[in-house]
């Protein structure tokens, strides 16, 4: 199917526990970013990437890892899940091209809670 | 450093009738302006964008919002909602980043609840 998708929707792990959130794209967008959203907070970025192979921290980076080998693959890893990371995952794609074209095409998301 | 500012969290609203949902921004520079629904369990649309020209934006769903750069603002109206447009609604401002792209800054979100 076209678009963005992630897996899973939901999951619980335990503190401590690694734990890989994957995120799929089928537009060969160039610039994917992973969001995480919390109440009070709206949604606040963790990683972008703009190209495969190149990845930049965004506001609230600490305790995630990601990679990008492929084009259409980002995923996010908690490398030691804590509860404070207990939240809603969104990963977002956008063709970003000269800074104007910056509409995003969100996932469904992945909720994701840290016991 | 841009930010956005939602000032109602809950909007409640009857049917049929009118809804404006407040977004102010700060910016020093030229600004990119969004705004986006989230449907229950469901991630972001886009319902309509600011990038330059006319500063009345129509988006889907019979929204429109109006760019008003003297008081930093970007108000969402519809003049007529029906109880499908119950969700939470985003105003965001884009933020250039590194390698030629921008992120999005977002506001808390503002929940519309529509009654019959």
């Amino acid at each position: 199917d076209a678009g963005i998708t992630q897996s899973p929707r939901y999951k619980i792990t335990e503190t401590g526990r690694q734990v890989t959130l994957m995120c799929h794209q089928t537009w060969s967008h160039s610039y994917m970013f992973w969001y995480r959203q919390d109440l009070g907070h709206g949604l606040r970025l963790i990683y972008y990437s703009a190209a495969a192979d190149i990845t930049d921290k965004g506001e609230v980076p600490d305790g995630y890892v990601v990679s990008r080998s492929k084009t259409e693959n980002f995923p996010l890893t908690l490398e030691s899940a804590t509860r404070s990371q207990t939240s809603v995952y969104f990963c977002a794609s956008s063709p970003g091209v000269g800074g104007t074209n910056t509409e995003a095409f969100f996932g469904q998301g992945t909720r994701l809670t840290v016991v | 450093a841009q930010s956005v500012t939602q000032l109602d969290s809950q909007v409640p609203v009857f049917e049929e009738a009118p809804v404006e949902l407040r977004c102010n921004y700060s910016s020093s520079v030229s600004v990119y302006l969004f705004w986006y629904v989230q449907y229950p369990n469901q991630g972001l649309q886009l319902l309509l964008k600011y990038l330059s020209g006319s500063t009345l934006v129509k988006g889907i769903n019979g929204f429109e919002a109006e760019f008003n750069k003297s008081q930093t603002s970007f108000h969402l109206r519809k003049p007529s909602v029906h109880i499908s447009d119950t969700a939470e609604y985003f105003c965001a401002v884009s933020v250039s980043l590194s390698y030629n792209t921008d992120k999005l800054i977002f506001g808390t979100g503002t929940r519309l609840q529509v009654f019959p």
